[in-house]
Formats: structure tokens, sequence, C-alpha cells
């Protein structure tokens, strides 16, 4: 069973702080990563994908990749009460099934 | 351009009746997906179409059955349905069902199985 795991949370950060967001997978050969920003009774929408090892920035929003750790993360900079989500992290495995694997996502909470 | 739009928004069925969800994408979109979300378990793949004519398994396919109408539609129905039943239902299109490729959301249905 290939697995995408975070912590459920809330993540409870004040405004204007720096929120860490993490994930980690278990298949090895998965070679795309996403993070999905949902607001609650809304559907999914995309804040970042990455490919590659290292730190991709968008904006507040930096992913980090280390597939060596099989550890993806969503930094968000400067957070905002409208940050204020569950985000959820995706990987598309590499051969096989194109779909993607959805961790059950971490609530964010920012502080007014 | 509407994106992806689902049908209906919101069902309550007793159990064992039948219903079809309906999908649509005016995107141009080769690849269609249907996801179900429960609490705390993230989405989880029923189906997906990754293109016209083709329909593949997901993680929970037992229950469901699909249809890929033509490019633009996607059908998913419950022929019984069951109190496990009871998720929102996503459905999702991307160009390509490939690796890397983004994948657009729908609405979601809200289904209640009694």
């Amino acid at each position: 069973q290939k697995e995408v795991e975070q912590n459920s949370g809330p993540l409870s950060v004040p405004e204007g702080a720096i929120a860490s967001l993490n994930c980690t997978y278990s298949d090895r050969g998965s070679q795309s990563f996403f993070w999905y920003r949902q607001y609650s009774g809304k559907s999914p929408e995309l804040i970042m994908s990455i490919y590659s090892n290292g730190d991709k920035e968008d904006g507040r929003f930096t992913a980090q990749l280390n597939k060596a750790s099989q550890y993806v993360s969503l930094l968000i900079r400067d957070s905002q009460p409208s940050d204020s989500a569950t985000y959820l992290c995706a990987v598309n495995e590499g051969t096989g099934r194109r779909a993607l694997t959805f961790g059950s996502g971490t609530r964010l909470q920012v502080q007014p | 351009n509407a994106g992806v739009t689902q049908t209906p928004k919101f069902q309550v069925l007793k159990t064992g009746q039948s219903m079809t969800l309906q999908c649509a994408q005016d995107m141009n979109h080769n690849s269609m997906y249907w996801y179900r979300q429960d609490p705390g378990m993230g989405l989880r793949l029923i189906y997906y179409s990754a293109s016209e004519g083709t329909t593949d398994k997901g993680e929970v396919p037992n229950g469901y059955n699909v249809s890929r109408l033509n490019k633009r539609e996607f059908s998913l129905r419950l022929e019984s349905a069951a109190p496990s039943q009871t998720s929102v239902y996503f459905c999702a299109s991307s160009v390509l069902a490939q690796v890397g490729e983004t994948q657009y959301f729908g609405p979601g249905t809200r289904l209640l199985v009694l």
C-alpha cells in the first residue's frame, strides 16, 4: 500500500509567522509532488507543484523536496488568516497508475 | 469557461437506491477522475479515464461504475447505494494522465445514504 503521510494538525501560527507543513511518502519511484489547499466545504485548489530535489518558490509559498528522505514540505511566509485551510499533499507515482495519491491533510489555523 | 462542473451539489438517497453523478469539463482535457473524500482520510481514487473510450479502476472501485460518455463528460454510477458510500465526491480533469500533470477539481457532490 503506497502511502502519503501528513500530521492532521491543527497547526496554529500567529499572523505574520512562517507556517511549515510536512509530508512523507512511501513510494521511492514517485516523481511529482503537489500541494493543494482546501477551504472548508470547497474543492482542492493547486498551490504548488515540484518535481526536482531542492526548493521552489512562488510568492509567499516555498515547496521543498528531498527524494532521498522521501519528504516534501510547504512553507508559507507572512501567514495570513486567509491561509487558514487544510493543506493536502499529493504524489504522482512514476509508473503504472497515473492518478494522485493524497495525504489526509494538515489543518492550518492562522491567528490574527 | 466554467472549468469542471458537477451535478447534483447535494443528494440524499435511501439504501438500495441508484443514482448517477455527472461531471463535465470544458478545458479540452483528455483525462478525468473520480475521487471520494471522507473525514480524516484524504481523497481516494475511485475510477479514472486516461482518454476518451478508456476507464480504469482506482483504489476504491467496489460499488461504483463509470462511463466516459465523450471527451467532456465522465459519470459515476451507484447501482445500489449503501451507507458506506456517504461521502463527498470530487471529479477532476487533467490535460493528460501522466506524471506531472496538474489536476483541476470540480466543486464536489455531497452524498448522504440513509
